[in-house]
């Protein structure tokens, strides 16, 4: 079974709205963390945001931010306010076991964002 | 802020050639991982150390091998070079406190000819 699992293999939004890009990940592991990375066409991989499985609240950052749903085991990420620099290809990615642990990530297939004028 | 360095950024080598790869973490970043993105694909990974001891192994072939030096930097030599090795490797580096982020660095693009 994929652990990652990225729906959407690409994705259209226009400029200044908002946008979601669905992530469903699976593990027995009570301890983990779901990460999303940004990867532009110049190849670099950017971190975005993380929420770690204890975690509360739904992580923000800036117009980034998670809606993470544990008992559906979900980690969308919603791009607010879309810019022409955010296309990109956007992978979600999962850290098995407790932070601090040299654990690798595991990520999903990836969702393609096209901001359209 | 300092960012992950990786060098080269583009190698072209022949098949059958070795290659090193050569990665330098974020200061006192005490965890180095590698991963292998081939064309559209997402990142596989590699290997990883910490404090430079080996810490995991993924799907590295035996033709590869790695290593962290004293000074944190860290190595991925790649022998008997295939065509199917052409990909983008990256390296990321992390901290063993807070969430354990792994920041890549920006990948050599090797092209196996």
């Amino acid at each position: 079974a994929q652990k990652i699992t990225q729906t959407q293999p690409g994705m259209f939004v226009q400029e200044k709205e908002a946008v979601t890009l669905d992530c469903t990940y699976d593990t027995s592991d009570q301890s983990y963390g779901l990460f999303w990375y940004k990867q532009p066409s110049s190849g670099e991989m950017i971190f975005l945001i993380y929420q770690g499985s204890y975690d509360e609240q739904n992580a923000t950052e800036g117009r980034y931010s998670l809606n993470f749903q544990k008992a559906r085991k979900s980690a969308n990420l919603v791009i607010s306010a879309s810019q022409l620099g955010d296309s990109a290809m956007y992978f979600c990615a999962m850290r098995e076991g407790r932070a601090g642990t040299a654990s690798k990530l595991t990520f999903g297939t990836g969702t393609r964002l096209q901001v359209t004028l | 802020a300092a960012g992950v360095i990786q060098s080269p950024r583009h190698l072209i080598k022949e098949k059958r050639e070795t290659a090193t790869l050569k990665c330098y973490p974020i200061p006192r970043h005490d965890t180095v991982y590698w991963y292998q993105q081939g064309p559209g694909q997402d990142p596989q990974f590699l290997i990883s150390f910490y404090e430079k001891m080996q810490s995991d192994k993924g799907s590295i072939p035996d033709r590869f091998s790695a290593q962290q030096f004293s000074d944190y930097h860290s190595e991925l030599n790649m022998s008997s070079l295939e065509l199917g090795d052409s990909a983008l490797y990256f390296c990321a580096s992390s901290q063993r406190t807070g969430a354990g982020t792994q920041y890549f660095g920006p990948g050599t693009r090797l092209l196996v000819l």
